[in-house]
């Protein structure tokens, strides 16, 4: 079956600094790859869809500037959290979804922790 | 934008059946995804709707009626291990996938 990496799985960093998230479809070229954000006890909200070789689509009040997105490759996207601070903190799923495809493929998530 | 409405919570017994509802409002359709999602993980796939009527997978079952803007999730014979959250998501024209809050089902012995 389709299969989904993130890396890091579980991240912890001081306010102001930098952390970037990979995400990696592995046996399938991701035509598409989307972020998401899930604070607790909430569902998923898209932050962001990625499209290979074309800048990243940002739903409204997501920062751009804030929330870097790469799609270098279409088994690879990645998502820079910058300058993070404390209310960054949430847990980050990626997904990836193949041409012509509807169903997507949610990678394990990335904890991130602004301290 | 995307309107899509579930209970918050549930709870059951084991062994017993609940359905989960789940009422949709968006622009564009091309179908309705089902999830289960334990804390502290990634949701994972239970079933796939585009079209009116009940698709059956085991224990679980998902209905859709289109005009209705209407979904619903089967979970029959509970086991303490279908305690999460289950998730209706939404796939809009653009593709783009829309969920709703959750609802966090618990079994109880």
């Amino acid at each position: 079956g389709a299969v989904v990496s993130q890396h890091p799985s579980r991240v912890i960093c001081k306010s102001g600094t930098s952390v970037k998230i990979e995400c990696r479809s592995l046996d399938f070229q991701a035509t598409t790859m989307f972020w998401y954000r899930q604070f607790p006890k909430q569902s998923l909200m898209l932050m962001a869809t990625s499209n290979e070789g074309s800048k990243a689509t940002y739903e409204q009040g997501v920062e751009k500037d804030k929330f870097l997105i790469n799609h270098a490759s279409l088994t690879l996207s990645t998502l820079t959290v910058t300058s993070a601070h404390p209310e960054d903190s949430s847990f980050y799923i990626c997904s990836a979804l193949a041409g012509g495809e509807v169903e997507q493929f949610f990678g394990p998530g990335t904890r991130l922790t602004v301290l | 934008g995307q309107n899509i409405d579930q209970p918050t919570e549930m709870t059951a017994t084991e062994g017993a059946i609940v359905q989960i509802n789940c009422t949709y409002q968006t622009s564009g359709f091309n179908g309705l995804f089902w999830y289960q999602q334990h804390a502290g993980e990634a949701p994972t796939f239970l079933s796939y709707n585009v079209l009116d009527g009940l698709e059956e997978k085991g224990r679980f079952s998902s209905f859709l009626s289109r005009s209705k803007g209407y979904s619903y999730l089967l979970l029959k014979e509970l086991q303490m291990k279908d305690s999460a959250s289950y998730l209706c998501a939404v796939v809009s024209g653009d593709y783009k996938l829309s969920f709703g809050a959750g609802t966090t089902v618990t079994v109880r012995a």
